[in-house]
């Protein structure tokens, strides 16, 4: 059974970077997607990016280039960079594992299906 | 791609049949999602390609539609079915949420 365990400093500056980081225990790390979603004080989900264990990425252009996704393979670890953080960056981070199906040559996402426990992050001077 | 949810917020009592819908803004085919998520938890797989169950899912959830229109009903709500409801599109890059439906306890 999978398990994905995340960490990562919960109380920032603003203009500061945050980093965070889930491993993946009990099960392969390749043939999925590794994804973040985060979920502000109060709000819904929003999709943040993923990361395949070739390293492929796809974020949301409402992150307006300030997102890295890597990943560690020899760690089956993927993590996350968010630069000059502001206040709406505030929320509840959570890594997550996609599901895959195949779409002609291309293995794209089908559904999320394993989660990490979230990690609060205030941003605030 | 938007995707609406209706109702934002709905009060049911124990043993009624519960329905949340979810609209796309374009159409996505059935690559829907649907999660339910109770208070300082991650949220849990309930159903994905719009209608399939995910193993250990009481069937008493069940999804349906395709293109721009999806359901998830509740066949008979019990207690620990008091959570908020989200469907997610996965058609298309940015995936996205819809806003959600809180079902609380009338």
């Amino acid at each position: 059974q999978v398990q994905l365990q995340q960490w990562g400093a919960g109380l920032l500056k603003p203009s500061e970077t945050l980093s965070l980081t889930c491993a993946v225990y009990g099960e392969s790390f390749s043939g999925y997607y590794w994804t973040w979603i985060r979920q502000a004080p109060g709000k819904g989900l929003e999709w943040i990016g993923e990361i395949n264990h070739g390293g492929t990425t796809h974020d949301n252009p409402s992150l307006k280039g300030r997102l890295t996704i890597s990943v560690d393979t020899s760690k089956n670890q993927f993590s996350l960079q968010l630069t000059s953080l502001i206040a709406a960056d505030s929320a509840v981070y959570f890594c997550a594992r996609a599901r895959t199906q195949s779409f002609g040559v291309f293995l794209v996402p089908y559904y999320l299906d394993s989660w990490g426990q979230g990690t609060p992050v205030t941003v605030s001077s | 791609i938007q995707l609406t949810q209706s109702p934002s917020f709905l009060s049911a009592s124990v043993g009624d049949r519960v329905t949340i819908t979810c609209r796309a803004s374009q159409d996505i085919g059935n690559y829907l999602a649907w999660y339910q998520q109770k208070p300082g938890k991650a949220p849990d797989l309930l159903i994905y390609g719009a209608s399939t169950l995910q193993n250990g899912v009481p069937s008493r959830f069940g999804g349906s539609g395709s293109g721009t229109e999806f359901t998830l009903t509740i066949s008979s709500l019990q207690p620990e079915d008091f959570a908020t409801y989200y469907c997610q599109q996965l058609n298309m890059y940015p995936l996205t949420f819809g806003g959600g439906t809180k079902v609380e306890i009338k």
